[in-house]
């Protein structure tokens, strides 16, 4: 069974750091590109980056390039997101997803649970 | 930036036809897929690759995307089926969600 769990959410001040994780299981971790979805509360779904399965592509949103960096360990059969200058508008929960497309048509077959990160003083 | 643009409310009675449209500019060129997500709940696939189902999801949820329209629709909507529905087009290795849709069962 494949599952996503993320982890590391919070409260955070504005301007502050937070390292998100999502560990993987029941798949070939290292096989697929992964990716972080947000969705700020009572809000739509928002892509924030993606990575591909080597680490060899990545991309980030408009509004989060410069300050959040996604990487991934594979023999961990981890995502991560750090996240610095975090603003109030980062506020959100955060999902990991998979692709299972391999950079072709691109859609979200597995989410995780997602972690909730507030950014306040 | 690529936007899809979807009608924020759509009703329907039990066992009507429910139909979701998603606009985009020539968005018949790329593939659509749509998530339901319910309150509290992780977003689920429910078509991908215009209108496939994914394993699981009943054969109720149907897709079509042409021209500048990607279309979900769900024939013989149940109770179960009030959620918010979100289509979603890949472009240019960037992933865009549509703005979303409540469907409301009456």
């Amino acid at each position: 069974e494949v599952q996503l769990v993320e982890s590391g959410g919070g409260l955070v001040k504005p301007g502050g750091s937070l390292r998100l994780s999502c560990a993987a299981s029941g798949f070939t971790f290292s096989s697929y590109s992964m990716n972080w979805v947000r969705q700020a509360p009572g809000k739509g779904l928002e892509w924030v980056s993606s990575i591909s399965s080597s680490s060899s592509y990545i991309y980030y949103a408009d509004s989060v390039k410069g300050r959040f960096t996604i990487s991934r360990d594979n023999a961990k059969n981890s995502l991560y997101l750090q996240m610095n200058s975090l603003r109030a508008e980062d506020t959100a929960v955060y999902y990991c997803a998979r692709d299972p497309t391999f950079g072709t048509t691109g859609y979200f077959d597995y989410w995780g649970q997602g972690t909730l990160v507030t950014v306040s003083s | 930036s690529y936007e899809l643009t979807q009608p924020p409310s759509v009703s329907v009675s039990p066992g009507q036809t429910a139909s979701i449209t998603c606009s985009g500019d020539k968005l018949g060129d790329k593939y659509a897929c749509w998530y339901q997500q319910k309150p509290g709940q992780s977003p689920v696939l429910v078509i991908y690759q215009d209108s496939k189902r994914p394993s699981g999801i009943p054969e109720r949820f149907s897709g079509s995307n042409s021209g500048n329209t990607a279309t979900l629709t769900i024939s013989g909507t149940q109770a179960m089926d009030e959620a918010d529905y979100y289509c979603q087009a890949w472009d240019s290795s960037f992933y865009v969600f549509g703005t979303g849709t409540k469907v409301t069962v009456l």
